[in-house]
């Protein structure tokens, strides 16, 4: 079992449907991030979070430390959302999720 | 403020050939990464530095894959010889500090025949 798990694995929207990605994870963390990676691109941080909820434009991040479970949501999605969402854990070093690629279509 | 740079972008190679790959990370940063990410899955760590030193390259294959950031800024890393399993994407970041927010390069794609 992985140390950190993302559901879905792949996800496909319309646009503006209201999107959300889970991440579980099973070690202890001082940090949570949310990450964009495009098709041949480099990674984007998008959150940070150690507790509670961040919110930046149409993204939302939320983290539970207690039930060491975390979600991202994108309001109102856009084909530009495209993308595969990573979630990752800093313990002594940084823990990968497998990914979530979302397509959303128009 | 420029981000880390990586090159090349693109890199096929047979194998049992050598390939280097070359980061230079944001200017202050004290800790940098190299990761391999295989398509499908998420980065895997393979080394880290803080300066020039190693922090943890307990996942480095050691017996083809090398590492050095020698003044503390640069970095290289080596695959001697590569095996068609290397095929990945080496993507090196930094950070101010270790435990600090990371930045990520756009990555080296490698393809080994």
């Amino acid at each position: 079992k992985n140390e950190v798990e993302q559901s879905p694995q792949n996800l496909t929207a319309q646009e503006g449907e209201f999107i959300t990605i889970n991440c579980s994870y099973s070690v202890g963390i001082s940090a949570l991030h949310w990450l964009q990676q495009h098709p041949g691109g480099g990674i984007v941080s998008l959150f940070m979070l150690s507790s509670g909820k961040k919110k930046h434009g149409r993204l939302i991040a939320t983290i539970n430390i207690q039930e060491k479970h975390s979600s991202l949501h994108i309001t109102a999605s856009h084909p530009r959302d495209s993308a595969v969402y990573i979630c990752a854990v800093s313990g002594s070093r940084l823990t990968f999720g497998e990914g979530t690629q979302l397509t959303v279509n128009p | 403020e420029a981000g880390v740079a990586q090159s090349p972008r693109y890199k096929i190679i047979e194998k049992r050939q050598s390939v280097a790959f070359w980061c230079n990370p944001i200017s202050g940063h004290a800790t940098l990464y190299w990761y391999q990410q295989i398509l499908g899955q998420g980065p895997k760590l393979l080394i880290q530095f803080q300066n020039n030193g190693v922090v943890d390259d307990s996942q480095l294959p050691k017996d083809r894959f090398s590492a050095e950031r020698l003044k503390g800024v640069d970095s290289t890393l080596k695959i001697q010889p590569a095996k068609l399993e290397d095929s990945a994407v080496y993507l090196c970041a930094s950070s101010l500090r270790r435990g600090n927010e990371q930045f990520f390069g756009p990555g080296t794609r490698l393809t080994v025949l």
